[in-house]
């Protein structure tokens, strides 16, 4: 198994751009979320969805936007890049209880 | 929604010596907590977790204790090594119907001098 892989690695982004981070599972995992990370605020919940079209908001959902069409994928959308979305993001997934959650390698995303 | 709180922020201290690091969290419907580890440009990893139902969990020189009445939770590194430092992060899970949503506290960084 993969676990949980995200692309890309690395992406600059002038203002006003968009672009999809993709993540996809091969565990089969019921919930996926995204999270960013940003220097002493910890890992912040953007979206998170509990299956297969059905997706929610979480803490920072602004100027992102998610969908989950099967079970395995999870991309975020960005619409318009905005400096303030330069961060590392993280997508997850675990299974329905309460059990550990995988993370993928982070995508570390500049916007100019 | 919950809130997670995580103190200090960062921590050193000398190989062989204890790390204490503290949590404490806002809603009481929270029943799941686990800790993840950080290295430097690396993905956050599970090191250790306890379920409300117990007080304390242990795993060789890591220990989880548990308070659900002041509603706070510690991590205990004993005998700290210098591939100890890394950033650790608390969670707590608040389960509402269907939905979870894993909520951190902001992190420490734990330093480990030789």
């Amino acid at each position: 198994n993969a676990g949980v892989t995200q692309t890309p690695k690395f992406q600059v982004l002038k203002t006003g751009q968009s672009m999809t981070l993709q993540c996809a599972q091969d565990m089969n995992h019921e919930y996926m979320s995204w999270y960013r990370q940003d220097p002493g605020m910890g890992l912040r919940l953007i979206h998170y969805s509990v299956g297969a079209g059905i997706t929610d908001q979480g803490e920072v959902p602004n100027g992102y936007n998610v969908s989950r069409s099967t079970t395995e994928d999870f991309p975020l959308r960005l619409l318009s890049a905005a400096p303030s979305q330069t961060s590392v993001y993280f997508c997850a997934s675990n299974d329905r209880g309460n059990t550990e959650a995988f993370f993928g390698q982070g995508t570390r995303l500049t916007v100019v | 929604g919950e809130n997670v709180e995580q103190h200090p922020s960062t921590l050193s201290v000398q190989e062989g010596d204890s790390a204490v690091i503290k949590c404490t969290y806002s809603d009481s419907a929270s029943n799941y907590f686990p800790w993840y580890k950080q290295e430097l440009g690396k993905r956050p990893q599970l090191i250790i977790d306890i379920r409300s139902n117990v007080g304390e969990k242990k795993d060789q020189r890591i220990a989880v204790t548990l308070n659900k009445t002041a509603k706070h939770f510690s991590l205990h590194i004993t005998e700290t090594q210098p591939e100890d430092s890394a950033v650790y992060f608390c969670a707590a899970i608040i389960s509402s119907g269907s939905a979870r949503q894993l909520t951190f506290g902001s992190g420490t960084q734990l330093t480990v001098l030789p």
